[in-house]
């Protein structure tokens, strides 16, 4: 089956853009979180949807943004990019019910890398 | 905030066994411990989990230490193809504002010929 597809891969950007980011998980996939990876802090969470719904929020400003499809697609928002806002960020989707949420495996994207100039 | 904390490289020779240790001396009862792994230009990759006992799969075994405070990875055979940054990670149902995941800053991995 396909695994979770991410788009653009690469993109550059300059200061005061802003980007939109897109993840599909994998058919029957409910869940979809997003990562921020970067050298100096390691991966980040950034947000969790769950059939449409925001499950969780990580500790990123509100310039940062998601959102949850019918379809379980999901898309994040950064506005006014700044330059520490380049980093590679990641989609991972899994079952995920709500009850041992804990034992289902993630399978991540390949992520979208992000250059703010 | 919770953690995981890992050692930041190892070394390994080509089929010989590897041990990578982590630490989670902030685990819940109902935490899952994972592994992953991230190969260059890649987005990280299942490898095992577990919850209380000791699991094996097809590419690795998973030891985990009676009182849930530490696991070791254990790769058997490694190979050039093992070489990756391996992440240990808590994943619970509802973590707040660190969301459903709890992780370090991972070990990388060098496997020598």
């Amino acid at each position: 089956k396909a695994g979770v597809t991410q788009t653009p891969r690469y993109l550059i950007k300059t200061r005061g853009q802003q980007v939109t980011l897109s993840c599909s998980p994998i058919s029957g996939h409910r869940s979809v979180s997003w990562y921020q990876q970067t050298p100096g802090q390691g991966l980040q969470f950034l947000f969790e949807y769950f059939s449409e719904t925001q499950r969780n929020k990580g500790n990123f400003p509100g310039r940062f943004s998601g959102r949850q499809f019918s379809n379980s697609r999901s898309e994040m928002n950064v506005s006014t990019l700044e330059l520490g806002d380049s980093a590679l960020y990641l989609c991972a989707s899994s079952l995920d019910v709500s009850v041992r949420s804990g034992a289902n495996v993630l399978t991540f994207g390949a992520g979208s890398r992000l250059t703010v100039l | 905030d919770a953690k995981t904390t890992q050692p930041n490289s190892m070394e390994s020779n080509e089929e010989e066994p590897v041990h990578l240790p982590c630490n989670h001396s902030t685990i819940s009862g109902t935490d899952y411990i994972h592994w992953y792994r991230q190969l260059p230009s890649q987005g990280p990759e299942y490898v095992i989990h577990g919850l209380t006992s000791n699991v094996n799969n097809r590419m690795a075994s998973l030891a985990i230490a009676e009182d849930r405070k530490s696991s070791t990875l254990i790769l058997h055979r490694a190979t050039l193809r093992d070489a990756a940054v391996y992440y240990c990670i808590l994943r619970r149902d509802y973590g707040g504002s660190q969301g459903n995941l709890i992780f370090g800053k991972g070990t990388k991995l060098s496997v020598k010929p």
